[in-house]
């Protein structure tokens, strides 16, 4: 089975503060995803990733950052933490293609 | 206008019932659709996926896709309890996911 872990499944941070997020796969997948869930919003795709240090921009990319130094682990950085920024943020990975796409359990982030 | 429509319900139905949840779609290049199960407090977990229009079948679970009306549904028969969750649909041309908001499904017992 695959198994995509993310480091942490709650967080609270401050505002302003710079936060990561890891996440892992052992699939060896080429492509690595994250997205935010909000209600009424469903999932929507921050930034993904091909291959080791590329990155693509997803549909709201403002305010965060990537990084993919080893295939099987992919970061989501906070530069700067805003309250906006609360949400359930998943981490998914694919083989070849961008389906099927395997998920984390999640990590519910809270910025006060 | 979404891409993907999905009513979030929540929908609540009893036990040994049959449950219907569909998506409507605006983009033609669409040609993968999915579908994914979320329970509480968990990550989505696929359930289905298929390719062209027609139906599709697994266990208790029945896929149909209709690309002429931009039109998918998931079908579950003999509704149980373990299945309450939210259902989310996705889809793609080739690349990106475009995910429905999610229905919220209860089967009480």
């Amino acid at each position: 089975d695959v198994k995509v872990t993310q480091s942490s499944r709650y967080l609270v941070k401050r505002t302003g503060e710079k936060v990561f997020l890891e996440c892992v796969q052992d699939m060896d997948h080429e492509n690595m995803f994250w997205y935010r869930q909000d209600p009424g919003l469903g999932l929507r795709l921050i930034y993904f990733s091909y291959d080791v240090k590329m990155k693509e921009k997803g549909d709201i990319p403002e305010g965060y950052s990537v990084s993919r130094e080893k295939k099987e682990r992919f970061s989501l950085i906070l530069e700067s933490a805003s309250t906006n920024q609360t949400s359930m943020y998943l981490c998914a990975s694919s083989g070849v293609g961008a389906w099927p796409q395997h998920f984390g359990d999640g990590t519910r982030l809270s910025i006060l | 206008q979404k891409e993907v429509e999905q009513d979030p319900g929540p929908l609540s139905v009893p036990e040994g019932a049959i449950v219907s949840l569909n998506c409507t779609y605006s983009n033609s290049a669409f040609q993968y659709f999915m579908w994914y199960r979320q329970y509480s407090r968990k990550g989505p977990e696929l359930l289905m996926y298929t390719y062209s229009s027609g139906n599709k079948e697994d266990g208790r679970f029945t896929a149909q896709v209709d690309k002429s009306s931009k039109y998918i549904s998931l079908f579950i028969r003999d509704s149980q309890p373990s299945d309450s969750a939210t259902y989310l649909c996705a889809m793609s041309p080739s690349s990106r996911l475009t995910f429905g908001e999610g229905t919220q499904l209860t089967v009480n017992p």
